[in-house]
């Protein structure tokens, strides 16, 4: 399997414009989880999908933040208007659902984005 | 609150044993996880326990008690390529991962 897979892999653009992230799951993984990460505040979860439901998206920042998973092999990330203070690695990341107690969670790459 | 506590950062030598220690508090408990991240890559699953007890792997092994919300990553044998945060995560009551910071570690030749 090819595992989580994110584009873009790095991410420039200027404040106000819009950015959109894009992951991939691994194949029969019925949970999808959209991530942020900085120096700051580590790792933070900001929603989490399950077959293809957003379940919570109360890590989610404010408004300018959606998360959509049309299918369940694909999901997308945007943030409308872009903030400098939203530069940070976004990860992706997929699990199985089934084996309770043990939602190992395999990361894609991360979309390292810089909002100037 | 939900609160997962590990030290920032550790230095240890190439060839030798380091334990990185996590205290969890979480609304339930269904897990531990230990998580390896490399400098600019995304973390990955090093090792999951959910009994008290020690679990081996090779050079890594990761101790839970749970009557005490603790957990400890060992790892024996040292090399310049365990060089990395790793980061401890309480999987709580509603089976979401609580993320601890993350621990650097250091390894010097």
């Amino acid at each position: 399997d090819a595992g989580v897979i994110q584009s873009p892999r790095h991410e420039v653009t200027e404040m106000g414009q819009e950015v959109t992230l894009r992951c991939k799951p691994i194949s029969g993984h019925d949970y999808l989880f959209w991530y942020r990460q900085t120096m700051m505040r580590g790792l933070e979860l900001l929603i989490y999908f399950n077959n293809n439901v957003p379940i919570d998206d109360s890590g989610m920042p404010e408004d300018r933040f959606s998360a959509k998973m049309p299918n369940a092999s694909f999901s997308t990330l945007k943030i409308q208007p872009s903030e400098p203070r939203d530069s940070a690695v976004y990860f992706c990341a997929s699990s199985l659902a089934g084996v309770r107690g043990e939602e190992t969670q395999y990361f894609g790459p991360g979309t390292r984005l810089l909002v100037l | 609150g939900q609160n997962i506590d590990q030290p920032t950062e550790m230095t240890a030598t190439e060839g030798a044993i380091v334990q990185i220690n996590c205290t969890y508090q979480t609304s339930g408990f269904n897990g531990l996880f230990w998580y390896q991240q490399h400098a600019a890559e995304a973390p990955t699953f090093l090792s999951y326990n959910v009994l008290d007890g020690l679990e081996e792997k090779g050079r890594f092994s990761s101790f839970l008690s749970r009557s005490k919300g603790y957990s400890y990553l060992l790892l024996k044998e040292l090399q310049m390529k365990d060089s990395a945060s790793y980061l401890c995560a309480s999987l709580d009551s509603n089976y979401q991962l609580i993320w601890g910071a993350g621990t650097k570690l250091i390894i010097k030749p």
